[in-house]
């Protein structure tokens, strides 16, 4: 079975350039996460889906940070214009509603904004 | 509100040496305990895990016990390898609302 897919795995660009990560769960879990993880620190929660329902987004810079998950499945996360100080790894999970909770991580994609 | 602290690190430790990584936590209610280890260049993953009090998760040789009474779930492992050099990262997670908590991680580093 797959594992959660990233993509892209790597990404640098100028500040107040647009970028965008896509994510592919695992099949059949309905709840999605994007977190951030900078240098050195634990994951930190950007949004949480429920099925397309964006269920907790408190965290979310929303002036210039955006994501979707039309039909419940892939998602993505948008930032424009990036900032420096969004240079981290994106990591997306997901996981099984009505499981013991855990969570399945993808292999992140890493963000550099020069 | 919901939190988990765990010890700073680095560690550096020679192989087949005991490790132990602190983590204790604070939550509302009764929540579920994990320990999520990272490889380097590679994602979170799950290493182990305990749902209620003085349950204990074990795999690849760690283990971890819930105690409620001292809000803790310590990582232990009794002769580690260098294989095991990695980031590893407490976790909590409340049952109502899929929300998880994670700690800042500890950096391991297994020397031969």
């Amino acid at each position: 079975e797959a594992g959660v897919v990233q993509s892209p795995r790597y990404k640098i660009i100028e500040k107040k350039q647009p970028v965008a990560f896509w994510c592919n769960p695992i099949s059949g879990h309905n709840t999605l996460y994007w977190y951030r993880q900078n240098l050195g620190q634990g994951p930190e929660l950007l949004i949480r889906y429920e099925n397309e329902e964006a269920v907790d987004d408190s965290q979310l810079p929303k002036d210039r940070f955006s994501a979707e998950r039309l039909k419940g499945v892939d998602s993505t996360l948008k930032i424009q214009p990036a900032e420096l100080g969004d240079s981290a790894v994106y990591l997306c999970a997901s996981s099984s509603s009505g499981s013991t909770g855990e969570l399945f991580f993808g292999e992140g994609s890493r963000l550099t904004v020069l | 509100g919901n939190s988990v602290t765990q010890m700073e690190g680095p560690v550096t430790l020679s192989e087949e040496a005991f490790l132990t990584i602190n983590c204790t936590y604070t939550a509302t209610g009764y929540p579920s305990l994990f320990w999520y280890v990272q490889y380097p260049g590679e994602g979170l993953q799950l290493l182990l895990k305990a749902t209620k009090a003085d349950d204990k998760g074990s795999n690849k040789g760690f283990e971890a016990t819930y105690r409620k009474e001292t809000t803790s779930f310590h990582l232990e492992k009794g002769s580690v390898q260098v294989s095991d050099s990695a980031v590893y990262f407490c976790a909590l997670s409340q049952h109502t609302g899929n929300q998880f908590y994670f700690g800042t991680g500890t950096s391991l580093t297994v020397i031969p």
